[in-house]
């Protein structure tokens, strides 16, 4: 079955610090692969998506996230994060072909300290 | 352009009644999913509907039913409430179906069973 994993459930970092959250997944085809994250009392949103080209995706407030086809792996990184960052954030696939099903990973609680 | 809303925001009701929750999509948009999201199961996709079909469906029982109208509104049914059915329903509108698809997700409906 298709799977998302996120490895870490719960990030605790200070303000100006790095950040790399994991997200690994499962299928063998083609896929969409997407960042969201959801803040505190608001819904779900797009921080970035790859769909081809640049395995380096930019993504909004200095988010990146690097496509890695033969580890099945599309990690998001921060050079700096920024107490605002504070949120849950979201891996998700979506298996080539004609779908809207997005299968998400578990989430990241990131809490940042100021 | 008015984001996808979704009504009521929050809702109480008992184990053994039904409930009926509302999305519209943004404007222009043909498809819109469905998602439960609790705590324990995470984000979990229910249904997705595109031009009144059906296109997709998630692994969820007979209880929970859809539909989507010509106006691209849906509406989403859970009969026989359980307990185990409190969560937060998230729609998500889309313009296309399939690849290089973006969707962008409402505030969702907070249900609590009792």
């Amino acid at each position: 079955a298709q799977s998302v994993s996120q490895h870490n459930h719960h990030v605790i970092l200070s303000e100006a610090a790095s950040l790399e959250l994991g997200c690994n997944y499962s299928y063998g085809g083609t896929v969409n692969l997407f960042w969201y994250v959801q803040y505190p009392g608001q819904h779900l949103q797009l921080l970035l998506k790859y769909f081809s080209g640049d395995p380096l995706v930019k993504g909004i407030k200095g988010f990146e996230a690097e496509f890695i086809k033969s580890k099945f792996s599309f990690n998001l990184r921060k050079p700096s994060v920024q107490w605002s960052d504070t949120a849950e954030y979201f891996c998700a696939v979506t298996p080539g072909g004609a779908t809207n099903k997005l299968i998400f990973g578990t989430g990241t609680l990131l809490a940042v300290q100021p | 352009k008015a984001g996808v809303t979704q009504t009521p925001r929050y809702l109480i009701k008992t184990r053994g009644q039904q409930v009926t929750l509302s999305c519209s999509p943004i404007s222009g948009h043909r498809s819109v999913s469905w998602y439960q999201q609790t705590p324990g199961q995470g984000l979990q996709f229910l249904f997705e509907y595109f031009s009144e079909t059906q296109r997709n469906k998630g692994n969820f029982p007979g209880r929970f039913s859809g539909r989507q109208f010509s106006n691209s509104r849906s509406e989403m049914n859970v009969s026989t409430l359980e307990l185990g059915d409190s969560a937060l329903y998230l729609c998500a509108s889309s313009a296309l179906s399939g690849d290089y698809n973006e969707q962008f997700f409402g505030p969702g409906t907070r249900l609590t069973v009792l």
